[in-house]
């Protein structure tokens, strides 16, 4: 069955360094997210991507944070100078609808710790 | 904004029925999906209504009354493997009529006693 991935499992870092986090969506998707989930926490909304460009995003995917579809599987999220409160579990999804039942397959995540 | 509202813990035995409530407040309205997280583990699909009534799908069934902008999911024959936090969602309307994102409850964690 198709999944999404994620590399790394995890990640430590520095305050102040760049993180990329990479997702492999599922190959016949359309649509890809971004979620982030503070331990302890909801899943929160980041970004979405459609057609090469950010459809939306949320009031947490400021200036620091970015994404990129480099070729034809890849999607990233980067964290240009990373802060304590990013330390979460990132999640990436994808689906292949964006209408009125776009189930999304969410990847097993990326730890960030930032120290 | 939206908000989705949905109570923190249940705990309910093996082979038990548990009903998990969630309403919500939003400024349009597209549907409202149930997702199940283990422990470490990534949140996976569950059901999704978009009309009143009820859907079944094996021993998880999920509600919904738009009229009452209320939902809930219903587990039956409980299994120790459903111990799983349970969240609500609803998707956001984007600009451009884009509806992807998905807002999530803050999650039931769900607790099954042999």
């Amino acid at each position: 069955e198709p999944e999404v991935t994620q590399t790394p499992s995890h990640q430590v870092t520095q305050m102040g360094q760049e993180v990329i986090l990479r997702c492999v969506p599922i190959s016949n998707h359309l649509y890809f997210y971004w979620y982030r989930q503070i331990l302890g926490q909801k899943v929160e909304f980041l970004v979405s991507f459609y057609n090469n460009e950010i459809s939306e995003k949320s009031e947490i995917f400021d200036d620091q944070f970015s994404v990129e579809r480099p070729d034809g599987s890849n999607f990233t999220l980067k964290i240009r100078s990373t802060k304590l409160e990013d330390s979460a579990m990132y999640f990436c999804a994808s689906s292949f609808y964006s209408g009125s039942h776009n189930e999304q397959f969410f990847g097993p995540g990326t730890r960030l710790t930032v120290l | 904004g939206q908000s989705l509202e949905q109570p923190s813990e249940v705990t309910a035995v093996e082979g038990a029925i548990v009903q998990i409530n969630c309403t919500y407040q939003t400024s349009g309205f597209y549907g409202l999906s149930w997702y199940q997280q283990h422990d470490g583990g990534a949140p996976t699909f569950l059901s999704y209504n978009a009309l009143d009534g009820l859907e079944e799908t094996g021993r998880f069934s999920s509600f919904l009354s738009r009229s009452d902008s209320y939902g809930y999911l219903l587990l039956q024959e409980l299994q120790m493997k459903d111990s799983a936090s349970y969240f609500c969602a609803v998707r956001d309307r984007g600009l451009g009529g884009s509806q992807g994102n998905l807002i999530f409850g803050k999650g039931t964690k769900l607790s099954v006693k042999p």
